[in-house]
């Protein structure tokens, strides 16, 4: 079993949409949550990062974490064409290295 | 917050060829510094990490070497190129404290032909 598990995808939705994300955890020591957005050929870039149980909001993103069920996911509200990326989750214990997920393909069409 | 420079964007090189693959991190010291590789449809795979000048950690065994010789520069090298080599190579920079996030370059696409 992968120690970060994400849906590969592809996800396709339309303009205005709620999207959700999610990836599921095995390591209960886990306790730093990112989610990156990577467009195509560019390197993966931050888009939320909390610590512990809980929601935390940012514009039309809102990340999710709850440690009770090893389960964290990342919504966009009012989706975009511009939202289209691959979408990464990613996970430490501290000083310990980050795992990431496989990453999420979305498509949001006009 | 810290900028990090990777050249070149795109690079095409013959099986057997030697690669020199460059990062610079600018706007933090002392920061920890990270090589992934980016295959097509996969997820990021760790090469190799370093905490400070000269230190190295590989998490893989394979054609690649990499090396720090000032605080902010990391290279990732090979002398004999593989057509496995292939992919999408991220620098990745984490400044000194623990808990902070993982910051990427816009990485070299290195095809091996």
């Amino acid at each position: 079993q992968k120690e970060v598990e994400q849906d590969p995808g592809p996800l396709s939705v339309p303009e205005g949409a709620i999207v959700s994300l999610n990836c599921t955890y095995s390591n209960s020591a886990f306790q730093y949550f990112m989610w990156y957005r990577q467009y195509s050929r560019k390197g993966p870039e931050l888009l939320m990062y909390t610590y512990s149980s809980g929601n935390k909001e940012d514009g039309r993103f809102t990340a999710q974490v709850d440690k009770s069920s090893k389960y964290i996911s990342l919504f966009i509200r009012d989706s975009q064409p511009s939202d289209s990326a691959t979408y990464l989750c990613a996970m430490s214990a501290g000083a310990q290295k980050l795992v990431f997920g496989q990453g999420t393909r979305l498509t949001i069409n006009p | 917050s810290q900028t990090i420079h990777q050249w070149p964007a795109t690079l095409v090189q013959p099986v057997g060829s030697p690669l020199s693959l460059e990062c610079t991190v600018e706007g933090t010291s002392n920061p920890n510094l990270y090589w992934y590789r980016q295959a097509a449809g996969r997820g990021l795979q760790l090469l190799f990490y370093s905490v400070g000048i000269g230190q190295i950690s590989s998490e893989v065994p394979q054609n690649l070497s990499a090396s720090r010789p000032q605080d902010r520069q990391f290279i990732l090298s090979s002398k004999k190129l593989l057509l496995s080599d292939s992919g999408f190579y991220l620098c990745a920079c984490r400044p000194g404290l623990y808990n902070s996030p993982l910051h990427f370059g816009n990485g070299t696409r290195l095809t091996v032909t």
